[in-house]
């Protein structure tokens, strides 16, 4: 069974910060892939940032980079200079490789941004 | 057109009530999912086709009740609902459900469904 956890339930940054969410993860799978999603207040998901479990580099998309700590099964999402547009709930997942590749989601952490 | 597309918005409707949730993806994929968003609680997967063949069930009620007639569209059929089903029902697309874990979703903007 795989389980994720993000223990900030909200976060706030004041704009053009730095921001770091957490999340860690518990499975057994030798091989998975790790993601990030944002969800703005319209409901939709979107897909950020992929990280495979055997990267030897973090996934940098822009703005966006994961923080991937195998050892600690720890997958940081790190957002740079924040925007006002950032401000949203974000979502850390998990996919097994293999048969059952559906993921597994966390409860996701509340990002404000500040002007 | 936006990739995932999902209707109604918005549906508010009674316990005896019958009614259904679409969507329908213009991405060319051939997995499709179901998953409920409620307050507080972490998203709940419903059920996933694969090629139009249902291939997750996660022990939802049968007062829910999918259809996938093709790879583009899937439905979510309600009646009978209980209060406590009121939440934000998502939809998703990936590309082929290969067993690949970098399968990324592709979300539409939800329902948001009230039970009265």
């Amino acid at each position: 069974a795989q389980k994720i956890t993000q223990t900030q339930p909200g976060m706030f940054v004041q704009e053009k910060e730095a921001v770091t969410l957490d999340c860690t993860y518990d499975t057994s799978d030798p091989s998975y892939g790790l993601f990030w999603y944002k969800q703005p207040s319209s409901g939709e998901m979107i897909f950020l940032i992929y990280q495979g479990s055997y990267d030897q580099q973090n996934a940098t998309e822009g703005r966006y980079s994961l923080n991937f700590q195998k050892a600690r099964k720890s997958a940081n999402l790190v957002i740079s200079a924040s925007q006002l547009g950032d401000s949203a709930m974000y979502f850390c997942a998990m996919s097994p490789s293999g048969g059952s590749y559906i993921p597994t989601f966390g409860r996701g952490t509340s990002l404000i941004v500040h002007p | 057109e936006t990739g995932v597309t999902q209707t109604p918005r918005h549906l508010v409707m009674g316990m005896t009530n019958k009614k259904s949730l679409k969507c329908e993806q213009h991405l060319g994929h051939n997995a499709m999912y179901w998953y409920k968003q409620s307050a507080k609680k972490p998203l709940e997967l419903m059920f996933v086709y694969s090629l139009e063949e249902r291939v997750e069930n996660n022990s939802v009620p049968s007062r829910f009740s999918p259809e996938c007639p093709n790879s583009s569209h899937l439905f979510l059929h309600l009646h009978t609902l209980q209060p406590e089903d009121s939440a934000l029902y998502l939809c998703a697309s990936s590309h082929g459900g290969q067993g690949a874990s970098n399968e990324k979703l592709f979300f539409g903007s939800g329902t948001q469904l009230s039970v009265l």
